[in-house]
């Protein structure tokens, strides 16, 4: 599972509160990132991380922020919670080698 | 830019049949290509990547630069291959980018 663990891994909420989804890696690798992955549209990335404290945008970064404090945490932060938000979250590392290993996924259902 | 297209929602056969899942890809330059697997609720596990020329459970995938596709292969379909299926591209090994993938249902 190359070390990666996502906490909560399923949580219900109601529209407008903030939540953050935490992926949390044992394995000191640079890259760490957000996807969420919705029927028809496959997984889409959210936001991305190079190193602490660099981060950039993907391709759905409208309505997230994340912050990466340390190297094993990357934090995912709905500001205000929408019902489009409903989805399966997953963190995933690039390896050392080039592939991407994913955690085991994070379940929102937004009320 | 660069996207991943698997134009099959739904591939449906019975056991034993031969298996192919759709990948293109638009990228100008030369890309890593992936084929992951997610069997039900589960994480997605890596099936294989180009550029080892591996075959993992009977699966193979060939780059083909002209059409611009990676198609997955299996002669012989399982049932324990019924699973989510996507083909992913990266292009300087710091993002990926996937398809919207394909479930294969292998019918007994």
């Amino acid at each position: 599972d190359a070390g990666i663990t996502q906490s909560p891994r399923h949580k219900v909420t109601e529209t407008g509160t903030p939540v953050t989804l935490r992926c949390h890696q044992t394995e000191n690798h640079r890259y760490m990132y957000w996807y969420r992955q919705d029927p028809g549209h496959g997984l889409r990335l959210i936001h991305y991380s190079y190193g602490v404290k660099d981060t950039d945008k993907g391709e759905v970064s409208d309505g997230y922020s994340v912050s990466r404090s340390k190297t094993e945490d990357f934090l995912l932060t709905l500001e205000s919670a929408t019902s489009s938000q409903t989805s399966v979250y997953f963190c995933a590392i690039r390896g050392q080698g080039t592939e991407a290993f994913f955690g085991q996924g994070t379940r929102l259902t937004v009320v | 830019a660069q996207r991943v297209t698997q134009p099959e929602k739904l591939l449906s056969v019975f056991k034993g049949a031969p298996v192919e899942l759709k990948c293109n890809y638009s990228y100008s330059g030369s890309p890593e290509l992936f084929w992951y697997v997610q069997y039900s609720r589960q994480r997605l596990q890596l099936l294989l990547r180009h550029i080892s020329r591996e075959s993992i459970k009977g699966f193979t995938a060939d780059l083909n630069k002209g059409e611009t596709s990676f198609h997955l292969k299996k002669p012989f379909a399982q049932e324990e291959d019924s699973a989510m299926y996507y083909c992913a591209l990266s292009p300087n090994f710091n993002k990926f980018y996937f398809g919207s993938g394909t479930k294969l249902n292998v019918k007994p």
